[in-house]
C-alpha cells in the first residue's frame, strides 16, 4: 500500500524558512520509475508545482520560485525534504507531497496535505 | 510556464454529459502525451483521473474520458453522478527544461 505523509510546522512568520517533510511508504524512493513531487494550493485556489527528485538525484524547481526552493531526500529514511526560503504571507498554502513517475508527469497517490500559515 | 487554462465552472444534470477543456501550448500540451485530469473534492487531495491524455487507472469509472486535439485536451464525464460534483484538474508535461510540470486553473463541476 502506497502511502504519502506530510509533516512540518503549522505556522511560520515571515521571512523564516519553511521546512517540509514528506514520509513515503509502499515504494522506495531508489525506484528508477517514480519520483517525489511537491505542489501547493493556497485557499481556494489552483494547484501549483512547486519541484520534483527522483532517485538519481535529478531535481527540478519551479521557475518562480526556484531561488527559493530546495529538495532534497534520504533514501535510507524514506523521506523528501522541502525547503522554502523567506516566506511570505502569499505563500499560505496547502502543501502536497505526491509521487511521481519518471515517464508521463503522472501523480497517482498523493499525500494528505499539511496546511501552512504565514503570519506574524 | 504559464498555467494551463481551462474554464472555472461547467455543469450538468444527473445523468447528462459535460466536457471540461485544458488549453496550453506546444510546448506543453501540444508537445506531448502527458496530459493528466485530477478530481478534488472540498478538503481533500486531488485523486487521479485520466492520465497520458486518455488511461484510466483502476478503480475510475469508465464515465470519466480524456482527449486531445492540438494544445487543447479535454475530460468528459459521461453519466453525470452526484458525487462527480468537485473540482478538476488538469496537467501536462512541459519538458525538462524548468518548471516541467504544470497543472490548469481549474474547474468546478456542479452537478445540477
Amino acid at each position: 500500500q502506497v502511502t504519502l505523509k506530510e509533516s512540518g510546522p503549522v505556522l511560520v512568520k515571515p521571512t523564516e524558512t519553511l521546512t517540509l517533510t514528506c514520509t513515503v511508504s509502499g515504494f522506495s524512493l531508489s525506484n528508477a520509475r517514480m519520483g517525489v513531487s511537491w505542489i501547493r494550493q493556497p485557499p481556494g485556489k489552483a494547484l501549483e508545482w512547486l519541484a520534483h527528485i527522483f532517485s538519481n538525484d535529478e531535481k527540478s524547481y519551479s521557475t518562480s520560485l526556484k531561488s527559493r526552493l530546495t529538495i532534497s531526500k534520504d533514501t535510507s529514511k524514506s523521506q523528501v525534504v522541502l525547503t522554502m526560503t523567506n516566506m511570505d504571507p502569499v505563500d499560505t498554502a496547502t502543501y502536497y507531497c505526491a509521487r511521481i513517475y519518471l515517464v508521463g508527469a503522472t501523480y497517482d497517490y498523493w499525500g494528505q496535505g499539511t496546511l501552512v500559515t504565514v503570519s506574524s | 510556464q504559464s498555467a494551463l487554462t481551462q474554464p472555472p465552472s461547467a455543469s450538468g444534470s444527473p445523468g447528462q454529459s459535460v466536457t471540461i477543456s485544458c488549453t496550453g501550448t506546444s510546448s506543453d500540451v501540444g508537445g506531448y502525451n502527458y496530459v493528466s485530469w485530477y478530481q478534488q473534492h472540498p478538503g481533500k487531495a486531488p485523486k487521479l483521473m485520466i492520465y497520458e491524455v486518455s488511461k484510466r487507472p483502476s478503480g475510475v469509472p469508465d464515465r470519466f474520458s480524456g482527449s486531445k486535439s492540438g494544445n487543447t485536451a479535454s475530460l468528459t464525464v459521461s453519466g453525470l453522478q452526484a458525487e462527480d460534483e468537485a473540482d478538476y484538474y488538469c496537467s501536462s508535461y512541459a519538458g525538462s527544461n524548468e518548471s516541467p510540470v504544470v497543472f490548469g486553473g481549474g474547474t468546478k463541476l456542479t452537478v445540477l
